[in-house]
């Protein structure tokens, strides 16, 4: 079945420091993306939805400028969290869409984000 | 806009119980798609079942059984003779065709199963 790879699993860093998620679709063309964040006992909040080759479109609240999102080519989104603070401290999750329609989202495993 | 209700937050079963995960939604679009997904204590999300809102046809896969009624907008999980390994939260989600299919998730029910 469809794979997504996400990477790291885990990251601890300093606060300010800058920290880039990987999203990788393994064996399909994923032509959109999604981001997610779940803070801890929380449900899952959609950040952004990125199209390959165009600007990730960023919801109400998510500030685009903090979560940078790059979904450069077909099988791979970044988003970078810019001089991230303990409050961005959470655990994000991207999510694959192939091409065609009525096409599943697959999930990455997550990156839980600790910053000190 | 697209809603999806988890009125339960935490259920407490005994092993061997059965256990009904209730999940209420709201959509103005005729196409779209219901999700259920296991989140366990590692974090990543395990995908159970999606249902399009054309097949009204209940399923059932082993011990989990899915109630799909869209005269109440429900899609309730059933899990018959519960586990200790069926501890985990569990995610409702819905997507709508003309939402460009971004997923939205219920606020999750904690389903501890006590051995």
């Amino acid at each position: 079945g469809a794979v997504v790879s996400q990477h790291p699993s885990r990251v601890i860093c300093k606060s300010g420091t800058s920290v880039k998620i990987e999203c990788r679709s393994l064996d399909f063309q994923a032509t959109t993306m999604f981001w997610y964040r779940q803070f801890p006992k929380q449900s899952l909040m959609l950040m952004a939805t990125s199209n390959e080759g165009s600007k990730a479109t960023y919801e109400q609240g998510v500030e685009k400028d903090k979560f940078l999102i790059n979904h450069a080519s077909l099988t791979l989104s970044t988003l970078t969290v810019t001089s991230a603070h303990p409050e961005d401290s959470s655990f994000y999750i991207c999510s694959a869409l192939g091409a065609g329609i009525h096409q599943p989202q697959h999930f990455g495993d997550g990156t839980r984000l600790s910053i000190l | 806009a697209q809603k999806v209700t988890q009125a339960q937050t935490e259920i407490s079963v005994v092993e061997k119980e059965d256990v009904t995960l209730d999940c209420v939604y709201e959509t103005r679009d005729t196409t779209y798609y219901l999700f259920w997904y296991k989140q366990p204590p590692s974090g990543e999300l395990v995908f159970l079942i999606r249902r399009n809102s054309f097949d009204e046809q209940n399923e059932i896969s082993g011990r989990y059984s899915w109630n799909f009624q869209k005269s109440t907008s429900s899609f309730n999980f059933t899990i018959t003779a519960s586990q200790v390994v069926d501890s985990a939260v569990y995610f409702c989600a819905l997507s709508e065709e003309m939402n460009n299919n971004d997923m939205r998730f219920g606020a999750g029910t904690r389903l501890t199963v006590k051995p």
